[in-house]
């Protein structure tokens, strides 16, 4: 079966330097959602878009911005990149609303994002 | 949200039944349970998801007591790759919108051989 990609799978940046991080969910699953991962914690909500328009947001930094497309894929920018920033970041997608009995997301692989 | 407390760590062997609690004393009616298992450094897994009494599927067993103020993941007979980090969470299930998750706290299950 289809799981959630993302790309790329490994990243590393400089300070002060831009990422993008890109998410195709799960066919005909038209939620995605963000989570950030920093060594020995737990996920953390960022953000997510329900038919393409942003429906929760978390602990996202301002520097972060992202959105989903008309193909449901979804990309999470990051700017001035930080130390603190390097994390794992997790894509999840779930079923089309109406059809989702229990909320269940599905999570990628992730991303990790090493900053230097 | 309701807030969660379970053990932050638990040992076990190969064969055994494994039994994780988890509290929330602050349950709102219309909140659900949900158990997600999560690998070193992959993504969260969902395995089970219950409102009351008990709920069983092919990988574990949820109970849920008729106060609802608690629930308990039971894994039959773990093995090896059962060593994961398990996380219970508890809220609403909105169909129309979405539902992100607030992962705290999860309990992690060391299988020895």
């Amino acid at each position: 079966a289809a799981g959630v990609i993302q790309s790329p799978r490994h990243l590393i940046k400089e300070k002060r330097e831009t990422a993008t991080l890109k998410c195709y969910p799960i066919p005909r699953h038209d939620t995605v959602y963000w989570y950030q991962q920093g060594p020995g914690q737990d996920p953390q909500f960022l953000i997510s878009f329900y038919e393409k328009m942003q429906s929760d947001k978390g602990s996202i930094p301002d520097r972060f911005s992202a959105q989903q497309f008309s193909d449901y894929h979804s990309e999470l920018n990051m700017s001035s990149l930080e130390l603190g920033d390097s994390a794992l970041y997790f894509c999840a997608s779930s079923l089309p609303s109406g059809r989702a009995t229990n909320g269940e997301q599905y999570f990628g692989p992730g991303t990790r994002l090493t900053v230097t | 949200l309701a807030k969660t407390t379970q053990p932050i760590s638990m040992d076990s062997y190969e064969g055994q039944e494994v039994n994780i609690t988890c509290s929330h004393n602050n349950i709102a009616t219309n909140d659900y349970i949900t158990w997600y298992q999560q690998f070193p450094s992959q993504g969260p897994r969902f395995i089970i998801q219950g409102y009351k009494t008990k709920v069983t599927n092919e990988v574990a067993s949820l109970f849920i007591p008729a106060d609802r103020k608690s629930s308990t993941l039971s894994l039959p007979r773990v093995s090896l790759s059962d060593t994961a980090v398990y996380y219970c969470l508890v809220g609403a299930i909105d169909n129309n919108a979405g539902n992100m998750l607030t992962f705290g706290g999860g309990t992690r299950l060391m299988v020895k051989p």
